[in-house]
């Protein structure tokens, strides 16, 4: 098993540009979620999805908007970039049945915005 | 509102024990988690711990809550090179929030 897939892993924009990060796992698992790691900071929620169709906001949805059209993907836009979403992004699932076994992360993307 | 503070640095020699502690705010959480994230990877779940336990063994890492003092610690027996990385502690409260600390980096010399 894959597990969880990011794509792209590094990106750098220009303040202004827009972008989709995609995240694709392959365990079946219900619940999806986006979260930024800044340094110096623990993770942050950006966004979640508990299936298929549906969305909420996090700690910090600002600037971002999420898409879930099929359960294996979720997806991140940035439709205008700041300087500030430069960060390392995460994304993550959990199973429907028990949450207690922790998230299982992808490898992140590398988002520089110039 | 819920805060999760750990320890920025910690240096160990090889073959000795490392504590990485852990100290939160909030005392309804059901679950609490030790993450560890190596150079340009994800964080990977390493062990957790319901809150109605005091302490977790598994293999070289023992998990220890002090429900008291809101105090979790991590300790690694035989700390080898291969556990340096960043080490995370992480509270589940509940409707799909978890609080991440900011991170531990173990350094481990030779």
């Amino acid at each position: 098993n894959a597990g969880v897939t990011q794509t792209p892993k590094f990106r750098v924009l220009k303040t202004g540009q827009s972008m989709t990060l995609l995240c694709a796992q392959d365990m079946n698992h219900e619940y999806m979620y986006w979260y930024r790691q800044d340094p110096g900071m623990g993770l942050r929620l950006i966004h979640y999805s508990v299936g298929e169709g549906t969305t909420a906001k996090g700690e910090v949805p600002d600037g971002y908007n999420v898409s879930r059209l099929k359960k294996q993907n979720f997806l991140l836009g940035l439709e205008s970039a700041a300087p500030s979403q430069t960060s390392v992004y995460f994304c993550a699932s959990t199973p429907l049945d028990d949450s207690n076994y922790g998230y299982t992360f992808g490898s992140g993307t590398r988002l520089t915005v110039v | 509102g819920e805060d999760v503070e750990q320890s920025l640095f910690l240096s160990v020699r090889e073959g000795d024990s490392s504590v990485i502690n852990c100290t939160y705010t909030d005392s309804s959480s059901t679950y609490l988690y030790w993450y560890k994230q190596e150079p340009g990877a994800g964080l990977q779940l390493l062990t957790y711990i319901f809150s109605n336990m005091d302490m977790k063994q598994d293999q070289r890492l023992t998990v220890l809550l002090n429900k008291k003092d809101k105090h979790l610690s991590l300790r690694i027996a035989d700390t080898q090179t291969g556990d340096s990385a960043i080490y995370f502690c992480a509270l589940d409260t509940g409707g799909f929030k978890t609080i991440f600390g900011a991170g531990t980096r173990l350094f481990v010399k030779a």
